[in-house]
């Protein structure tokens, strides 16, 4: 079964500093996907950022990058030059390309960015 | 573009009653899938559609439903509310499963007291 860990619960990061955010998972598919999301106070999820398993290059998006192992089965999301309004609850999520169409979270963390 | 509505944007309903909750996805996209999220249980899949077809459902019981119209539009439906159906209910719409990013509405909030 498939299955997103983020070990991380809050953290903490200063104004214009780099953070990572921890994301590993679990499956036995080949052709997988996956995926950050940030959820503000208001409960939307916006997406951030997308890596496919058979991607040989991290995906970036802006000041968002992935940090993708595949051996060791992490994605992890770096943000750079942290904003105030990068403060929010992150979610890792995960989907198997081949043979469904459910997105898999893990319980997220939540950033906080201090001035 | 206009992003993916869901209406309304907070609910409050009474154990023992049905409710049904709507998302009008981007246009153009013909997958739309709900998720329910609960502090204890965070994010979970609850359907999928395409094409008015569910292609795939969660681990919910049978209260639990949803249909998808000839435009794309969604519904889900809960009946025989329980106190643990309270959650953020979020909505979202890809193209066809979303390989590259699902995009979501704001969500409805549902409480049952």
């Amino acid at each position: 079964a498939q299955k997103i860990t983020q070990t991380q619960p809050g953290m903490f990061v200063q104004e214009k500093e780099a953070v990572t955010l921890d994301c590993t998972y679990d499956t036995s598919d080949q052709s997988y996907g996956l995926f950050w999301y940030k959820q503000p106070s208001s409960g939307e999820m916006i997406f951030l950022i997308y890596q496919g398993s058979y991607d040989e290059q991290n995906a970036t998006e802006g000041r968002y990058s992935l940090n993708f192992q595949k051996a060791r089965k992490s994605a992890n999301l770096v943000i750079s030059a942290s904003q105030l309004g990068d403060s929010a609850m992150y979610f890792c999520a995960m989907r198997d390309l081949d043979s469904s169409y459910k997105l898999i979270f893990g319980s997220g963390t939540r950033l906080l960015v201090r001035p | 573009k206009a992003g993916v509505t869901q209406t309304p944007r907070y609910l409050i309903k009474t154990r023992g009653q049905q409710v049904t909750l709507s998302c009008s996805p981007i246009s153009g996209h013909r997958s739309v899938s709900w998720y329910q999220q609960t502090p204890g249980q965070g994010l979970q899949f609850l359907f999928e559609y395409f094409s008015e077809t569910q292609r795939n459902k969660g681990n919910f019981p049978g209260r639990f439903s949803g249909r998808q119209f000839s435009n794309s539009r969604s519904e889900m439906n809960v009946s025989t509310l329980e106190l643990g159906d309270s959650a953020l209910y979020l909505c979202a719409s890809s193209l066809n499963g979303g390989n590259y990013g699902y995009t979501f509405g704001s969500g409805t909030r549902l409480t049952v007291v």
